[in-house]
């Protein structure tokens, strides 16, 4: 199975920075399966980015996602006071299930 | 407006059973594929299972496999979760998950619902 690594662990960073958080495939895959979600404590995680690129419905422009092969990455452009939280990266698979990332935390 | 309501959570004992059940509504149902995943206390999401859209397929991390049963009733809008031979490792939130069909990704979560398995 195909293993997802996310770093940093945790990103310090300020209101107004730029955040870009990495997420790498022990082997080659499609951007078309893969996705970014958002988790703030004590609520289910949100849906950021699917397909690798497409932003999901409500989703400010400030995230983008990018990347191809093993490398792809999630950039906040200007963070907000409510991008503070867990983000996980995920890749559906040819065995038809899905794989998380272990997460890369955003704190102040 | 669309809606994931999980039930059926609760304290268990080792090797125990329980079945979990997610009501939906504000969408068709039919239309979409249906997923669990877990989160245990302080750590990150765990994929569970899949059903497909008329639940003639289902697929299963490897974690449950053989323990736990996915299904779906269609003329009720509900999601199950049959799971059995319960450990302390599948002590968890477990999350309703809507599939955002047009790929693949998971677009609309449960709050969740408890797992305890006590030793």
């Amino acid at each position: 199975d195909i293993v997802l690594t996310q770093s940093p662990g945790t990103l310090s960073l300020s209101p107004g920075e730029r955040a870009t958080l990495s997420c790498r495939a022990s082997q080659s895959v499609s951007s078309s399966f893969l996705a970014w979600y958002q988790q703030k404590p004590g609520q289910a995680p949100r849906l950021l980015i699917y397909g690798g690129s497409s932003r999901a419905t409500g989703i400010p422009d400030r995230f983008s996602g990018s990347g191809s092969g093993t490398d792809f990455s999630l950039t906040i452009s200007r963070l907000q006071p409510e991008d503070f939280a867990v983000y996980y990266c995920q890749l559906y698979g040819s065995s038809r299930r899905f794989t998380f990332g272990p997460g890369t935390k955003v704190e102040i | 407006e669309l809606q994931l309501v999980e039930s059926g959570g609760g304290l268990v004992p080792f090797g125990g059973s329980l079945r979990l059940s997610c009501s939906a509504s504000g969408f068709t149902f039919t239309d979409y594929a249906m997923h669990w995943v877990r989160q245990a206390p302080g750590k990150g999401l765990e994929y569970v299972a899949s059903v497909t859209r008329k639940g003639d397929n289902t697929y299963y991390a490897d974690s449950a496999k053989g323990r736990f049963t996915i299904s779906r009733d269609n003329s009720k809008d509900m999601l199950f979760l049959q799971m059995s031979s319960l450990r302390t490792e599948d002590t968890a939130v477990y999350h309703c998950v809507k599939d955002l069909g047009i790929a693949a990704a998971l677009n609309f979560w449960g709050q969740g619902t408890l797992v305890t398995v006590s030793s």
